[in-house]
């Protein structure tokens, strides 16, 4: 799976949008950008994932460059509640036969009211 | 859906003691997983099952570990004797192959904080 690299930490005004980047540049074809952060003594939670195509849900919008090397999480309207570790994480889909959710350092997003 | 179920949620116990802890999967999911998060050395996944069989077990630390899975609604992952290193989270997760185009890859409980004294 290819290796991710994203800040240490990161700091946000509550009502502003916050951006999260991420780099993958040894990202493969079939490989998918997921992302997951772990609020304070909670489980891991999955917020969104992408292929090529820019991705949008009720949590978040995913920004993947054209070349696949980075993408963007974007959190619109970042709350309180949204401060937590975030993680990206780059694998194949189970049907392509990988398993593992490979968690780095993850990025520490603390949104400042 | 009730969501991945551990317990219990914490564990606090003596050294040299045998430490069990459980995990229901969320119905109809056909992968489940035991994860292991320290400060040191993040969020570590120990081994996972498909369909109640055990596939790959390289992460788990030692022969004091060891996990089952005697059907698809409950799993077990067991450390005897334990030490106070083994203090951590421990977390299981599932998931649904079929459905992972469309769903989380996968669904995490809310972990079991381990405390070895």
């Amino acid at each position: 799976d290819a290796k991710t690299t994203q800040p240490t930490s990161m700091d946000c005004a509550e009502g502003r949008a916050a951006n999260l980047p991420c780099n993958h540049s040894t990202i493969s074809g079939n490989e998918y950008v997921y992302w997951y952060r772990q609020i304070h003594s909670q489980g891991p939670q999955y917020i969104i994932h992408g292929l090529k195509n820019n991705e949008t849900n009720e949590m978040a919008s995913l920004i993947i460059t054209e070349d696949r090397k980075s993408s963007t999480l974007i959190l619109p309207h970042a709350t309180l509640r949204d401060t937590a570790v975030y993680y990206c994480i780059v694998r194949v889909a189970s049907k392509w036969g990988a398993q593992k959710l490979v968690f780095g350092q993850g990025t520490r997003l603390t949104i400042n009211p | 859906d009730a969501g991945v179920i551990q317990s219990p949620r914490h564990e606090v116990t003596e050294m040299g003691q045998e430490v069990t802890l459980r995990c229901k999967p969320i119905s109809g999911h056909d992968y489940l997983f035991w994860y292991r998060q320290t400060m040191m050395r993040g969020l570590e996944l120990l081994i996972y099952f498909n369909n109640n069989v055990p596939i790959d077990d390289s992460g788990m630390p030692e022969d004091r570990f060891s996990a089952k899975m005697p059907n698809a609604s409950f799993s077990t992952l067991k450390i005897q004797p334990s030490e106070p290193r083994d203090s951590a989270v421990y977390f299981c997760a599932s998931s649904d192959v079929a459905r992972e185009e469309v769903s989380p890859p996968q669904h995490f409980g809310d972990g079991t904080r381990l405390s070895i004294l």
